[in-house]
């Protein structure tokens, strides 16, 4: 859901270990999601994206997890790089008769130390 | 891959003043552009969304009369903050979309722009 006025929670990592971002939401009708990479003073880039009806899903050296028990996502970055920095968010589109605006979570700061 | 372009990257203006920002989709049709904010540290906010031609639907707590969006060809999309205050001085960043759903992968996103109100 909206996060707005919440300060993004930071997450600091070594590079090469991996990296975990956690994404909760509210609404079990909910069916896809969409992890967003938006680096210092740039807009958002498309990561990845999972819909409801998958668990896992992976792309090069990321890999998203569902739990619609839990409503939880998470994005998982493996060999974690110092390009790997950045905020990243996950993002919910609403239905295309509300345009499908996209709303998106809190964020969380990743840093990744050399 | 698609692009959109957002014009300026930064700008100061007085207190009072008003301030365009431009939003352009350079090799697709924008059906649908949406603004959003983002102070420092925090997520981004959407303000509207709009459609070619049509009014923009503005979120709940978004003043209209301040914040003036256009959208009056599918490549072209533009925010007038008016009478800006220090207060809406922000990261103002806009995304297209184009009238087919293409998922997460249609949405692109302006590099944004830092407006300061002096």
């Amino acid at each position: 859901g909206e996060s707005v006025g919440l300060h993004l929670p930071t997450l600091s990592v070594q590079e090469g270990d991996n990296s975990i971002i956690n994404c909760a939401y509210s609404n079990s009708a909910s069916d896809y999601f969409i992890w967003y990479k938006q680096e210092s003073g740039k807009g958002p880039q498309f990561i990845i994206d999972i819909r409801s009806n998958m668990d896992k899903r992976q792309g090069q050296r990321v890999t998203v997890l569902l739990n619609k028990t839990v409503k939880h996502l998470s994005l998982q970055i493996a060999a974690t790089q110092p390009g790997d920095s950045a905020v990243y968010f996950c993002a919910e589109p609403k239905g295309l008769n509300q345009g499908g605006k996209l709303i998106f979570g809190q964020g969380t700061e990743l840093s990744v130390k050399p | 891959g698609a692009v959109v372009s957002q014009h300026p990257s930064r700008v100061i203006c007085k207190s009072g003043t008003s301030v365009k920002i431009e939003c352009r989709s350079l090799d697709f049709q924008a059906t649908t552009m949406f603004w959003y904010r983002q102070f420092p540290k925090q997520s981004l906010m959407l303000m509207a969304t709009s459609n070619e031609g049509s009014k923009a639907t503005y979120e709940q707590g978004v003043e209209k009369d301040k914040f003036l969006i256009n959208h009056a060809s599918l490549t072209l999309s533009t925010l007038t903050v008016t009478s800006a205050h220090p207060e809406d001085s922000s990261f103002y960043i806009c995304s297209a979309r184009p009238g087919a759903w293409r998922g997460g992968y249609g949405y692109t996103f302006g590099s944004g722009t830092r407006l300061t109100v002096v």
